[in-house]
Order: structure tokens, then C-alpha cells, then sequence
């Protein structure tokens, strides 16, 4: 069964620090992974996906590594804003469709 | 634009009422639509696959006469909570998959439907 984790659940920044946001699953037989943002109350938006086959992916501030054989990725926020604080979570597709998410890392990002 | 509209986003409602959930897949016709639950400050928990057609697949320990699945068109997925009680308030979300969902595309989410049960 795919498990996935993600380091740390909560991080708080000040504004202009760069951030590294860890995920980790147990079976590396992924189809891709994909990181969400998710703000309170509301669904989730997807940010960056990586295919099995690839190593990063990059979108503006974003940037978001794979390590498929170690089953683990991070997702690098670059020059944080206020406007980045939110629930973070990844999730890996495996058979099918199905998305199997981590709990989720929550960031604030102060002024 | 959104791919996945879900509908309502908020329902208060009183204990023992049924509610149902739409979700629609805009851009392309889903023979899969997922649900998913979440409890405040948790993941996303995946309850059942919604299949064109025929039975949706329930995971281990979701009651399937609870929540009641119907996928009968290839753009409509709804969710009913059957006679509902507080410990069902939570946010219920779809998502699209299946055919036309290629392995690398990203997956898209409604907004989510915020359930509470007084």
C-alpha cells in the first residue's frame, strides 16, 4: 500500500526566505507526482506535476524535484510571499487515476 | 477556467436530512470521478471511484448505502450523504480521471462542498 509523508506539517517564514517543502512515499511505482496548493475552505490548485521519467519541474517561484528510485520529491518556493502561505500537499498517481496525498504541509509566510 | 465544477460549495443542513453533491468534468468526458473526504487540518481521503455506468468502488470502511454514488453520464458525477448526522460534516471534494486523462496529465479538483450537519 502507497504511503506518503511530508516534512514538516508547519513552517512559518519570514517574507523573502527561500523554502524547501519535503515529500516521501514507500512504493516507487509512480506514474508522476503532483504538489497542490490548497487554501482554507477552498479545493486544491494544482501547481507542478513530474512525470515518473522526469527529474524536475519548474513554474515561476516553483521548482519541484523527483527521486523516484528513493521515493521522495521537494517542492523549492522561491523569494516566499504572504500570498504563498497555504496547505501544500503532494500526491503520487499510481494505478489508474488514483492519487494517494500526503497530510499536508501548512506555510505561513509573514510580512 | 475551472475543469471540474462542483456544486453546492456549502450546505447547512439539519441531522437526519439527505444531501446531494454534483460534480461535472467541463472538459472532457470522465468514465472515473473520484471523492474524496477531509477533516479540518487532515489530508484528503479518498472514499470511492465513481464509474460510468456501473457500481462505484467504495475504500475500506465507507459505507456504500451511507453515500450513495451515481455516474450516469460521462460529465456528472453526484455524491448523496443519506440521512445525515454531525459526525458526516466535513469537505467532501471530487476529481476527474479515467478516459482522456492521459498518465501525465495533472488531475483537476472541484472547489470542494463544505457539509455541516447541526
Amino acid at each position: 500500500k502507497q504511503e506518503v509523508t511530508q516534512i514538516p506539517a508547519a513552517l512559518s517564514v519570514p517574507e523573502g526566505e527561500n523554502l524547501v517543502l519535503n515529500c516521501s512515499f514507500t512504493d516507487s511505482a509512480i506514474y508522476n507526482l503532483q504538489w497542490f496548493r490548497q487554501d482554507p475552505g477552498k479545493g486544491l490548485t494544482s501547481l507542478l506535476l513530474i512525470q515518473s521519467s522526469q527529474r524536475e519541474q519548474t513554474s515561476g517561484r516553483l521548482n519541484a524535484s523527483l527521486d523516484k528510485s528513493s521515493g521522495r520529491s521537494t517542492l523549492y518556493i522561491a523569494a516566499s510571499q504572504p500570498g504563498d502561505s497555504a496547505t501544500y500537499l503532494c500526491a503520487v498517481r499510481t494505478s489508474g487515476s488514483r492519487l494517494t496525498f500526503g497530510e499536508g504541509t501548512q506555510l505561513t509566510v509573514n510580512p | 477556467g475551472a475543469v471540474v465544477s462542483q456544486h453546492p460549495s456549502w450546505v447547512i443542513c439539519k441531522s437526519g436530512t439527505s444531501v446531494k453533491i454534483e460534480c461535472r468534468s467541463l472538459d472532457f468526458q470522465a468514465t472515473t470521478m473520484f471523492w474524496y473526504r477531509q477533516f479540518p487540518k487532515q489530508s484528503l481521503m479518498l472514499m470511492a471511484t465513481s464509474n460510468e455506468g456501473s457500481k462505484a468502488t467504495y475504500e475500506q470502511g465507507v459505507e456504500k448505502d451511507k453515500f450513495l454514488i451515481n455516474h450516469a453520464s460521462l460529465t456528472l458525477s453526484t455524491l448523496t450523504v443519506t440521512s445525515a448526522h454531525p459526525e458526516d460534516s466535513s469537505f467532501y471534494i471530487c476529481s476527474q480521471g479515467g478516459q482522456g486523462l492521459g498518465d501525465n496529465q495533472p488531475q483537476h479538483f472541484g472547489d470542494g462542498t463544505r457539509l455541516s450537519i447541526l
